[in-house]
């Protein structure tokens, strides 16, 4: 069964500090594909990252980065220099290319000004 | 582009009133995925289609949900008779599927649906 974990139910963090949202996944499967989704207050989800397990290259996008790592079935999330725009929930998710997306339960993140 | 395109972006009804929610795929997508988010269950998948075809309905709550696709660029869901335990926000989704890659769904905005 896959699973999508995300531990940390929110984190607040003052403007312009660093902060690294976990996720934890579980799947049996050896090709799959994560993903990360904003959902800021107005309410929309916003795409932001799309990893398959083959590429296990770190990306950076910006004030955003994303750490894939098998050995320990985590992909995690870390903005640096943080804004208030960047409150928000974040979602992680799994696919297993069957097209059905597994969510975590989301991280509310907020940044204080 | 335009992305996904979801009417109406709120809806409040009374209990016992159908309620229909209606969604416009990115033009060239394949497949289309209506979700439902409550703060108790998170986000849920209800169903999803791929060439307008219904392939895995097995998250629709009851028979009171139905949901059909008549074109590429068209999908429903309906909710009759509604009750309040529906109250939720409904997305849709739209993604180019292409079989065992897992392509990136990309969400409309949502409609917010209050059962009174």
């Amino acid at each position: 069964a896959q699973k999508v974990t995300q531990a940390q139910t929110e984190i607040s963090v003052v403007e312009k500090e660093d902060v690294t949202l976990d996720c934890v996944y579980e799947t049996r499967d050896t090709t799959y594909y994560l993903f990360w989704y904003k959902q800021p207050p107005s309410g929309e989800l916003v795409f932001l990252i799309r990893r398959n397990s083959f590429d296990e290259q770190n990306e950076i996008s910006g004030r955003y980065s994303w750490n894939f790592q098998k050995s320990t079935s985590s992909f995690n999330f870390t903005i640096t220099a943080s804004q208030v725009v960047d409150s928000a929930v974040y979602f992680c998710a799994l696919n297993f290319g069957n097209e059905k997306l597994t969510f975590g339960t989301g991280t509310r993140l907020t940044i204080i000004p | 582009d335009a992305g996904v395109i979801q009417s109406p972006r709120h809806e409040v009804t009374e209990m016992g009133q159908e309620v229909t929610l209606r969604c416009k795929p990115i033009s060239g997508h394949n497949s289309l995925f209506w979700y439902r988010q409550t703060m108790m269950r998170g986000l849920e998948l209800l169903i999803y289609f791929n060439n307008n075809v219904p392939i895995d309905d097995s998250g629709m709550p009851e028979d009171r949900f139905s949901a059909k696709m008549p074109n590429a660029s068209f999908s429903t869901l309906k909710i009759q008779p509604s009750e309040p335990r529906d109250s939720a926000v409904y997305f849709c989704a739209s993604s180019l599927a292409i079989a065992g890659r897992g392509e990136t769904q990309y969400f409309g905005p949502g409609t917010r649906l209050l059962v009174l």
